[in-house]
């Protein structure tokens, strides 16, 4: 069965700091993963995804991923956080079986500060 | 309209009444999602559809909750005796033509509160 695990549920950084969320899944199958963000009070808005080919994976907003088969990881990251970056953050993976039924992680809330 | 919209944004209601939540997906989005964002369990999966039909119903909790499509366009969750359990943000997505990795475009929920 496909699991998804966040490291941190809350993360804090400085403005201009690397952001670093962290995501591991378990799979049976090839996994498609996704990073969505949640601001508060909407919907989830994809960020990126991975389905096959290339590992690094760029994204909306100066955000990306890399898959790493070997460590089942799909950690997202961003060189240089902004103020409008605070949100919170999930890590799915698709369940497969010919629709995109999603397994999201617990969440990351990401905090920015001055 | 331009995204997926859900209404009422927020809900309010008594133990034990019933309630309709509903989702109105992008035009040409046959597949549909239901999910549900409660504190204490995150975000769950409670049904698909693909077109008006339902191939997957595994994440609804009890059999007080249902949910149909008509038209292969708006849906209805159906929450019947609510209880204070089935408090949470009831977010519903649509996708394109059914692939595994088809993005999925999220409403902004409906809060559900229950007294």
């Amino acid at each position: 069965a496909q699991s998804v695990t966040q490291l941190g549920s809350h993360v804090s950084v400085s403005e201009g700091a690397l952001v670093l969320l962290r995501c591991n899944y378990s799979s049976s199958v090839p996994p498609y993963l996704f990073w969505y963000v949640q601001y508060p009070n909407q919907g989830l808005q994809l960020l990126l995804k991975y389905t096959t080919g290339a590992t690094l994976v760029k994204g909306i907003n100066g955000f990306e991923a890399e898959f790493k088969k070997s460590e089942t990881s799909f950690h997202l990251t961003k060189p240089s956080a902004h103020m409008s970056d605070a949100a919170e953050y999930f890590c799915a993976v698709s369940v497969g079986g010919g629709y995109n039924k999603l397994i999201f992680g617990a969440g990351t809330r990401l905090a920015v500060h001055p | 309209g331009a995204g997926v919209s859900q209404s009422p944004s927020n809900k309010v209601t008594e133990k034990g009444k019933d309630v309709e939540l509903r989702c109105d997906p992008i035009s040409g989005h046959t597949a549909l999602y239901w999910y549900r964002q409660s504190l204490g369990q995150g975000l769950e999966f409670l049904i698909y559809f693909q077109g008006n039909s339902a191939p997957d119903k595994s994440g609804l909790p009890s059999d007080r909750f249902s949910a149909e499509r008509t038209g292969g366009s708006v849906s209805t969750l159906t929450i019947q005796r609510t209880q204070q359990e089935d408090s949470a943000v009831y977010l519903c997505a649509s996708s394109l033509p059914d692939r595994e990795a088809s993005i999925q475009y999220f409403g902004a929920g409906t809060r559900l509160s229950v007294l």
